[in-house]
């Protein structure tokens, strides 16, 4: 069964560093999300993507944040200078269609610790 | 907006005993609902979706929910629960071409 895949699975950085999450959505999807987890809270929306544009994001989405599909199958979550509340579980989903009736398939999550 | 509230934080349960999460959901709009598991240092799997039609919906691993648009509600339920079912539990609302708005989770923890 296809799924969607991220690297790396654990990420270090000091703070101030600029991090880049990656994420490879399932083939044949076009909208794709970021979520994050900080530690023992709930999943937060961030941004979702939609031909090769931002569609939708949230108020966390802030200037550090940036989203990009550089090639057919990578989407990336570049956070341009790392904050000790940046560290966080990050998960990339996908889903095929506009509906809200499609399912978004989650990927198993990338933990940043920003020290 | 959408908005979703898991009224427990954590549920603890015997092996075998039967289990509901609760979960109430706020929208102006039809929205479509979704329960998500996390076991521990993993992603996010679906559990059960309700789109439309029958109010009762059955998923993996046995668990069911019922939607209830007078309550605006949709549990989930479990007759008799394993230790293996021991996860997060997250419930999830979205409406068409929008972001899926997540509830704060419930972990269930089952006992021997």
């Amino acid at each position: 069964e296809p799924e969607v895949t991220q690297t790396p699975s654990h990420q270090v950085t000091q703070m101030g560093q600029e991090v880049i999450l990656r994420c490879v959505p399932i083939s044949n999807h076009l909208y794709f999300y970021w979520y994050r987890q900080i530690l023992g809270q709930k999943v937060e929306f961030l941004v979702s993507f939609y031909n090769n544009e931002i569609s939708e994001k949230s108020e966390i989405f802030d200037d550090q944040f940036s989203v990009e599909r550089p090639d057919g199958s990578n989407f990336t979550l570049k956070i341009r200078s790392t904050k000790l509340e940046d560290s966080a579980m990050y998960f990339c989903a996908s889903k095929e269609g506009i509906a809200g009736t499609d399912t978004q398939y989650f990927g198993p999550g990338t933990r940043l610790t920003v020290l | 907006a959408q908005s979703v509230t898991q009224l427990d934080s954590q549920v603890p349960v015997f092996e075998e005993a039967p289990v509901e999460l609760r979960c109430n959901y706020s929208s102006s709009v039809s929205v479509y609902l979704f329960w998500y598991v996390q076991y521990p240092n993993q992603g996010l799997q679906l559990l059960l979706k309700y789109l439309s039609g029958s109010t009762l919906v059955k998923g993996i691993n046995g668990f069911e929910a019922e939607f209830n648009k007078s309550q605006t509600s949709f549990h989930l339920r479990k007759p008799s629960v394993h230790i293996s079912d021991t996860a997060e539990y997250f419930c999830a609302v979205t409406k068409i071409n929008n972001d899926m708005r997540f509830g704060a989770g419930t972990r269930l923890t089952v006992k021997p």
